[in-house]
């Protein structure tokens, strides 16, 4: 069973464009809500993070957007640069007992053109 | 520079043979995770560690795999026998738990040929 949902599989944007994706998720009892950057040949890297009693989280040129009635989340991408070109995971966090597990999307590959 | 390492970085093996991926997690850091990733499934949790003890590895073929904490230092994920169907590249990450972040390491790639 696929917790968290994430569209698309894979994007395009020119430089200076907005990329935006999206995930859904099915579990309500899921408390944290991170986005993973990862470049090829490296690891995942913590890139921004939202808990569910914001609506909206702006770090630099980054946002993430929540609608918890919804259960969904997006990761926006402001004036995109070719830098930005790497593969993105959402994913979310099941509260209680002191877990720290996440579940995470099977990622976007996003690829910045000049 | 704080980070995770893990050795090898990359290990080409044939089908029935062991394989032993080693991590060091960041020092302080008392969580530590092993992921699977691959094109068809992501990223998959094999394992988890708090305290060097298993808190979950309910995520993990336990007839052919393994995972321990020897000590602080060293996590190990250990498959036998390795089948080609373990081919992945698999990432190892610690944390705080105080804290949320999990950190990355560059990741083992495994083919099992």
């Amino acid at each position: 069973q696929q917790q968290v949902k994430q569209s698309p599989q894979s994007l395009i944007v020119q430089k200076g464009g907005i990329s935006i994706i999206n995930c859904a998720y099915e579990n309500t009892a899921f408390d944290y809500f991170p986005w993973y950057q990862q470049f090829p040949g490296k690891g995942p890297a913590l890139l921004i993070a939202i808990r569910p009693d914001v609506s909206e989280k702006k770090e630099g040129r980054f946002t993430i957007s929540f609608n918890k009635s919804a259960k969904q989340f997006s990761l926006h991408i402001m004036d995109s640069q070719p830098g930005d070109s790497a593969t993105y995971f959402c994913a979310a966090r099941l509260e209680g007992a002191g877990s720290y597990q996440l579940t995470f999307g099977k990622g976007t590959k996003l690829s910045v053109i000049p | 520079d704080a980070r995770v390492t893990q050795t090898p970085r990359h290990k080409v093996t044939e089908m029935g043979q062991e394989v032993t991926m080693r991590c060091q997690p960041i020092l302080g850091h008392n969580t530590v995770f092993w992921y699977r990733q691959t094109m068809m499934q992501g990223l998959e949790l094999l394992a988890y560690f708090r305290n060097r003890a298993p808190l979950d590895d309910s995520g993990m073929p336990k007839d052919r795999f393994s995972a321990e904490m020897p000590d602080a230092t060293l996590a190990t994920l250990k498959i036998q026998p390795s089948e080609p169907r373990d081919s992945a590249v698999y990432f190892c990450a610690s944390g705080l738990r105080t804290d949320n972040e999990q950190f990355f390491g560059p990741g083992t790639r495994l083919t099992v040929l």
